[in-house]
This record gives C-alpha cells, structure tokens and sequence, in this order.
C-alpha cells in the first residue's frame, strides 16, 4: 500500500539557518509527490511538486525538493529559514490507480527561533 | 491556483444537530472536490471524493449518512455533518482538484465543535 513518512513530528532551526524535511514514500509506479504548508487559520498552500524530469524542483518561497528514487525520498529544504516559514509542512503522494487520491504524511512542525 | 473559500470558518453546535458546511471554488471550475478531517497536530484524512454529477465516493469507515456531500455544481460543494456528536469535533477541510491535474487547492478549513 502507498505511504508517506515524515520521520520528524517537530523541528526546531535558527532563524537564517539551513532546513531540511525528510520525506520518504511508499510507491510502486512513478510517484507525483508533493509538499505543502499549512499554517495557522489558512489553508494548505502547495510549495512544490515532483511529476517527472529534473530530480530538483523549485518552489516557491525559496523552497527546493530533491526526489531521489533509490532512496524513496523526496527531502524539502531551504537554504535560510525565516521566522515567518514556522508552519506544518506536509508531504504527499498521489495515487492515480483505482481513482485519484492523495495520501499525507503525518506532518513536520517547524519552528524557527531568534 | 484556484482561490477556495470555506463557511463557515468555525461552528459549535449542540449534540444532535445538523450542521452544513460549504466549499466554494472562486475561480476555478472543479471537476473533482474532496473532503477532509483533521485531528489536533495529525494529519489530513481523507473523507469522501465527489464528482460533478455524480455521487461521493467515501473512504472506508466513513459513514455516508452521517457524513452528506452534494457536489452541487463546478464551484460548489456542501457537506453536511447530520445528528452531531461530540466525537464528530474536528477541523474539516475541502480542496478541489481540476480534470486530469493531480494539484490540490485547499479551503482554509471549518472548526466544528459539537456540544
């Protein structure tokens, strides 16, 4: 059966530090994997998504994924994190066998300290 | 992306009644909708899938009477939470999906609280 795993329920990073979200899925086609944010009082807001081609995608936000299928992961990362990125940030991958679905992670909590 | 309303954003009720929920797609003609639970610090779990003119699709263990979706045209979609209970107390969430893309737009979600 298809999953997705965020290995870490909560981060914690330093403002203008480095980030990295891990991903790993369960897939046995080409997985379309995607990464959204939801934060407080709005709803989930798409950052980037993985289809096909390039392994590195660009989001939007300053936000990069790498897929990498030897490794079943699809890792979300940011160069310099902003006080303002502190949110949930959810990996997912979408099922197109049997009708359309789309299965979350559990979820990453980020926050961002001074 | 689509612009996804929700209304109300949050509702308590009383235990036993009804409560009707509703998804407005405000410039997108969504072919495809779905509805959404989510716990406190948990992730999205999927309700029902509804097509334009046709009927939902539930997830297992999901109870359709209790749980009414009408999909009643390209920019909206209701759901309607019937006899509520305390335990029906959640984050509801709805995002439509245009034909042939894989790409979600969510609804800022509805607060029920069920008294």
């Amino acid at each position: 059966a298809q999953s997705v795993t965020q290995p870490d329920i909560h981060i914690t990073v330093s403002e203008g530090a480095s980030l990295e979200l891990r991903c790993n899925y369960s897939y046995g086609a080409t997985p379309y994997l995607f990464w959204y944010v939801q934060s407080p009082g709005q709803g989930l807001q798409l950052l980037l998504k993985y289809f096909s081609g390039d392994t590195l995608v660009q989001g939007i936000k300053g936000f990069e994924a790498e897929f990498k299928r030897s490794q079943s992961s699809f890792n979300l990362r940011k160069p310099s994190v902003h006080w303002s990125d502190a949110a949930e940030y959810f990996c997912a991958v979408v099922r197109n066998t049997g009708g359309f679905k789309t299965i979350f992670g559990a979820g990453t909590r980020l926050f961002v300290k001074a | 992306g689509a612009v996804v309303s929700q209304h109300p954003s949050w509702v308590i009720c009383k235990s036993g009644t009804s409560v009707k929920i509703e998804c407005r797609s405000l410039d997108f003609q969504a072919t495809t909708m779905f509805w959404y639970r989510q716990f406190p610090k948990q992730s999205l779990m999927l309700m029902a899938t509804s097509n334009e003119g046709s009927k939902a699709t539930y997830e297992q263990g999901v109870e359709k009477d209790k749980f009414l979706i009408n999909h009643a045209s390209l920019t909206l979609s209701t759901l309607t939470v019937t006899s509520a209970h305390p335990e029906d107390s959640s984050f509801y969430i709805c995002s439509l999906s245009g034909s042939g893309a894989y790409e979600q737009y969510f609804g800022p979600g509805t607060r029920l609280t069920v008294t």
